[in-house]
């Protein structure tokens, strides 16, 4: 159980498109999703907290408006991040969460932006 | 703002050494998790411990809660090669802080 999904699990894109990345609860309801990103070598940096049907609550330093998530069920968030630029490639980690404590990750999105 | 610090950040053994992996805050959480994550890959959830002073057991993995909730340690017996990869600790904390990460403890196991 607790299975979590991500699509697609790599995307190169060039400069100045926007890219979107699905992330989904396959098994259990996920109440709150999270948006990670994590750099080579480095521990995951937490971009935004998400619950379904509402706005995202993103970290302080995270631009809300390049960063755009939508959770508009209990299963499914996306990531759409606008306007990519080099600096923007990344490994993108999704997490959904049921309880206040335990999350789940999915495998992860690694972006390149050319 | 809450901090958990995790040491080591890198870790070389060789195989049948057996290691510990700390994380620690100044912070009380009310849970916290133990997290492997490979290269290319998500974390994967090994373990939550609740109760302070709590010990669990994932084959030859070890995992203790501190007995005041602001401190956990991971025990690896015996490492071997596939036990290599970033560990991370997770804390959630109470009154509704949201969980935070320590820093990863790169852990390298050679044969």
């Amino acid at each position: 159980g607790a299975v979590v999904s991500q699509h697609p699990s790599w995307v190169i894109c060039k400069s100045g498109t926007s890219v979107k990345i699905e992330c989904r609860s396959l098994d259990f309801q996920a109440t709150t999703m999270f948006w990670y990103r994590q750099f080579p070598k480095q521990s995951l940096m937490l971009m935004a907290t998400s619950n379904e049907g509402s706005k995202a609550t993103y970290e302080q330093g995270v631009e809300k408006d390049k960063f755009l998530i939508n959770h508009a069920s209990l299963t499914l968030s996306t990531l759409t991040v606008t306007s990519a630029h080099p600096e923007d490639s990344s490994f993108y980690i999704c997490s959904a969460s049921s309880s206040a404590s335990e999350q789940y990750f999915g495998p992860g999105t690694r972006l390149t932006v050319t | 703002t809450q901090l958990l610090e995790q040491s080591p950040q890198f870790l070389s053994i060789q195989e049948g050494e057996n290691l510990t992996v700390y994380c620690n805050s100044s912070s009380v959480f009310s849970s916290l998790q133990w997290y492997r994550q490979e290269p290319g890959e998500g974390p994967v959830l090994l373990v939550t411990v609740v109760t302070g002073g709590e010990v669990k057991k994932l084959k030859r993995l070890t995992f203790q809660f501190g007995d005041a909730r602001k401190d956990s340690s991971l025990h690896i017996t015996a490492a071997q090669p596939g036990d290599t990869g970033l560990y991370l600790c997770a804390g959630a904390g109470t009154g509704g802080f949201k969980t935070i990460f320590g820093a990863g403890t790169r852990l390298f196991v050679k044969a």
